[in-house]
């Protein structure tokens, strides 16, 4: 399995604070990247990052914003929590930008 | 951009073949891909499709008509196991938006004893 790590796997927060969520690899891909997934909805890029300091938006990337100083690490934040953003977040790993490993996924609930 | 459409659920019985399709608007992507999700854990890469036709893998194949804008998944000899979400999605070209993949809201497999 593809060595990636999500955290914190839950979490519960009240809407507007800031929540970070990390992911960490040891694999040394260069694409790292941030879904969404909700009933209805399948998974929705967030933000994906191809190589450190190099971060794009994707297709649903209002309210957050993401990081990457080192390789290994792609952090996700939401600036202020909203309820619509409650949902699991999986944080994925390319090394071509094609094929991706997931992480298992971040349940967070906005109350 | 890149609109992909799978069937919402699917319904099979055990040691049956099963085929999802997919059926894609795209101004242009480099691979489909399938991925397999079960309940509450994380997608895994099953299969893509770089180009036209039928790539084999065990009990699991992809086929790709990129003139028709289609690909399917198949599954033969059904396990209960196989019961999960199958995701498609398509992978724009390398080097131009790299990241920005596109999935399917993908299809529930059920299969049934």
């Amino acid at each position: 399995d593809a060595g990636i790590t999500q955290s914190p796997r839950h979490k519960v927060t009240e809407t507007g604070t800031p929540v970070t969520l990390r992911c960490h690899q040891t694999e040394n891909h260069r694409y790292m990247y941030w879904y969404r997934q909700d009933p209805g909805h399948g998974l929705r890029l967030i933000h994906y990052s191809y190589g450190v300091k190099d971060t794009d938006k994707g297709e649903v990337s209002d309210g957050y914003s993401v990081s990457r100083s080192k390789t290994e690490d792609f952090l996700l934040t939401l600036e202020s929590a909203t309820s619509s953003q409650t949902s699991v977040y999986f944080c994925a790993i390319s090394e071509s930008g094609s094929e991706a490993f997931f992480g298992q996924g971040t349940r967070l609930t906005v109350v | 951009g890149q609109n992909i459409d799978q069937p919402t659920e699917m319904t099979a019985t055990e040691g049956a073949i099963v085929q999802i399709n997919c059926t894609y608007q795209t101004s242009g992507f480099n691979g489909l891909f399938w991925y397999q999700q079960h309940a509450g854990e994380a997608p895994t890469f099953l299969s893509y499709n770089v180009l036209d036709g039928l790539e084999e893998k065990s009990r699991f194949s992809s086929f790709l008509s990129r003139s028709k804008g289609y690909s399917y998944l198949l599954l033969k000899e059904l396990q209960m196991k196989d019961s999960a979400s199958y995701l498609c999605a398509a992978w724009p070209p390398l080097g131009t938006n790299a990241g920005k993949s596109t999935f399917g809201d993908g299809t529930t497999l059920t299969v049934k004893p």
